[in-house]
């Protein structure tokens, strides 16, 4: 079956500017998660959705980052007023609710200029 | 919070040889350890989960094993091919969790050398 998928692939913006990440998780998959991969930072946990809960946002950076699952499937991550130190690849996961592993997605490659 | 540090960072070796990567973790209260692989551009894919409860997982040339109280796992490559460079990585769950976030240690960057 198709595996997680993510959108854009690479985005490129200016400091300053708004961007949306797109995440489709496996289908049935309740958990979604979102990454931050940098340079020198390894991979970094940013939120977590699981079912109807509330979300776990312990690992958003600043208010400037923001996630939305919309009807327990899609998630949207955004990022305002964009800063070179958001550059990074935004990495999605998700799980099926009785299982252990974690599925990942390919990734947004996020340049700010 | 729990630290995962993994060694080495980068190893370079030619085809055929027989591989240890380690990683460590300072919270040993873990339901499982993962290890995961990253190649250049793209996502991870799990290679392998090992539960608390076991002590070694296998599949085909790997294998992981875990000590949980001396916080330690290792990821064992039998007969490395060139195929199998890319970054290792190992990820464990929040302490007493399997639901929720992992932690991951930077990787080793592995080349195997035809």
């Amino acid at each position: 079956g198709a595996g997680v998928s993510q959108s854009p692939s690479n985005k490129v913006t200016e400091k300053g500017k708004d961007v949306e990440l797109r995440c489709d998780p496996i289908s049935g998959h309740t958990a979604l998660y979102w990454y931050r991969q940098s340079l020198g930072q390894g991979l970094e946990f940013l939120i977590y959705f699981q079912g109807n809960s509330a979300p776990d946002k312990s690992g958003l950076p600043s208010d400037r980052f923001s996630a939305e699952r919309t009807g327990g499937s899609v998630s949207t991550l955004t990022i305002q007023r964009t800063q070179q130190e958001d550059s990074a690849v935004y990495l999605c996961a998700s799980r099926r609710d009785s299982g252990d592993t974690q599925y990942f997605g390919p990734g947004t490659r996020l340049t700010v200029l | 919070k729990q630290e995962v540090t993994q060694i080495p960072a980068a190893l370079s070796v030619p085809e055929g040889e027989n591989l240890v990567l380690n990683c460590s973790f300072t919270d040993s209260a873990i339901y499982n350890l993962q290890w995961f692989r990253q190649d250049p551009g793209k996502g991870l894919t799990s290679l392998l989960l090992i539960q608390s409860s076991q002590r070694e997982q296998t599949s085909g040339r790997l294998n992981a094993s875990l000590d949980k109280s001396s916080g330690r796992s290792t990821l064992y490559i039998a007969a490395s091919q060139p195929g199998d460079s890319a970054t290792y990585l190992c990820a464990v769950p929040d302490r007493g969790s399997t639901l929720g976030r992992l932690y991951f240690g930077r990787g080793t960057q592995l080349t195997v050398w035809p």
